[in-house]
């Protein structure tokens, strides 16, 4: 098993521009996170879902959207890149949204937007 | 709002050594969970320990155990024969319907 892998693993975009970041997990899991990770300030939710077919905000969610058309896959989208969001971003997956369940990552991203 | 704060940014441990990372959290839920995870360079996140509000024993996996005060609402964690592989940032976290990350602690380990 791959656990969770992430697609790519770093990127440099030009401010305006757009692009889409893959996520994918063959374990399974109902549920699927994207963190945002800058210095400092640990990992922070932007989206998630929890399941096929449904997504919802997480703590900053401004300037991305998702999609999670397929169970294994959750997209995250920048329609219109900004220098803020220059950070390393996470994939997770669980196989809920219970309290006990360890949420794993992937390798993560690392974004510059210049 | 639920938070996690983690005081020091950065901790020094010589090898062979024990080291206690502190987190302190704020909530008013009575049901959750904290987590250790550990980043090391290769940026991926893993699982140290966890440990649930409604056990009073503390967890421990292996040379990893934790010191659980929920009414002061601490969660420290102490690695015991720290290794050079020990280093890494330490990112303590809180769970109830979504995961809650400090800030980090970055751990260094001297042979």
């Amino acid at each position: 098993n791959a656990g969770v892998t992430q697609t790519p693993k770093f990127r440099v975009l030009k401010t305006g521009q757009s692009m889409t970041l893959l996520c994918a997990q063959d374990m399974n899991h109902e549920y699927m996170y994207w963190y945002r990770q800058d210095p400092g300030m640990g990992l922070r939710l932007i989206h998630y879902s929890v399941g096929e077919g449904t997504t919802a905000k997480g703590e900053v969610p401004d300037g991305y959207n998702v999609s999670r058309l397929k169970k294994q896959n959750f997209l995250l989208g920048l329609e219109s890149a900004a220098p803020s969001q220059t950070s390393v971003y996470f994939c997770a997956s669980s196989p809920a949204s219970g309290r006990y369940n360890e949420q794993f990552f992937g390798p993560g991203t690392r974004l510059t937007v210049l | 709002a639920q938070t996690v704060t983690q005081s020091q940014p950065e901790m020094s441990v010589q090898e062979a050594e024990t080291v206690t990372l502190s987190c302190t959290y704020d909530t008013s839920e009575s049901d959750y969970y904290l987590f250790w995870y550990k980043q090391p360079p290769s940026r991926q996140m893993i699982l140290v320990i966890r440990q649930e509000a409604y056990k009073q024993q503390n967890a421990t996996e292996n040379r990893f155990s934790v010191n659980f005060q929920k009414a002061a609402k601490s969660f420290s964690l102490k690695i015991s024969d720290s290794q050079l592989g020990d280093a890494a940032m330490y990112f303590c976290a809180y769970h109830t319907d979504k995961l809650i990350f400090g800030t980090g602690t970055r751990l260094q380990v001297f042979p």
